[in-house]
């Protein structure tokens, strides 16, 4: 079985650029979590679905950044406009929603905002 | 707020040794995860704990779950080279699905 699906896997641009991010979660998944690496913070819940539907955007760092998830085999993360502390790795997970909640994360996209 | 505390940060040993890390959280958790990170890599699910006094193992690895204590452990049995990676202990706050990673434990087993 295919897991979490994550692309670009690597992407480089300039400040001021809007980069998009996309995941594929795992087939009959219905949560679906976009996480932030970065040496300083450690790893940190942006935001969260749940059926499609966003649960928890607490994490967002900022206006600059948005999340949707149109169906429940896609989603995005928008970042517009992209400054250089946007650098880090951006990792998705996907799980069923039920009492375990096991988390599944795909390979992750490192950014780098030049 | 759920807090999580690591320790240790850094951990270097000996093939052969026995080690334990620790993870604290500051509020009620009803559930406990394990990852595991390798340099360059994504995180791989080691252990899910999902009640008081829960003990999983696997290999040389063993975690356990006190949620009166607010501790997990995740215990190294007679390390070899390739447990060298960075663990992560993630609770769930309160009863929803988000987890809170703790900053991980870099483990470096030497020969």
């Amino acid at each position: 079985d295919a897991g979490v699906i994550q692309s670009p896997r690597h992407e480089v641009t300039e400040m001021g650029q809007e980069v998009t991010l996309r995941c594929k979660p795992i087939s009959g998944h219905n949560s679906l979590f976009w996480y932030r690496q970065t040496m300083m913070r450690g790893l940190e819940l942006l935001i969260y679905f749940n059926n499609n539907v966003p649960i928890d955007d607490s994490g967002m760092p900022e206006d600059r950044f948005s999340a949707k998830m149109p169906n429940a085999s896609f989603s995005t993360l928008k970042i517009q406009p992209s400054e250089p502390r946007d650098s880090a790795v951006y990792f998705c997970a996907s799980s069923l929603r039920q009492w375990v909640n096991e988390q599944f994360f795909g390979p992750g996209t490192r950014l780098t905002v030049l | 707020e759920l807090k999580v505390e690591q320790n240790p940060l850094f951990l270097s040993m000996q093939e052969g040794k026995n080690y334990t890390i620790y993870c604290n959280y500051s509020t009620t958790s009803d559930r406990l995860y394990w990852y595991r990170q390798d340099p360059g890599k994504s995180l791989e699910s080691l252990f899910v704990l999902l009640s008081n006094g829960a003990v999983k193992q696997e290999g040389r690895l063993m975690a356990s779950l006190d949620t009166k204590a607010r501790l997990s452990t995740l215990h190294i049995t007679a390390a070899v080279h390739d447990l060298s990676a960075t663990y992560f202990c993630a609770p769930s706050q309160g009863g929803s699905e988000k987890l809170v990673f703790g900053k991980g434990t870099k483990l470096t087993v030497n020969p």
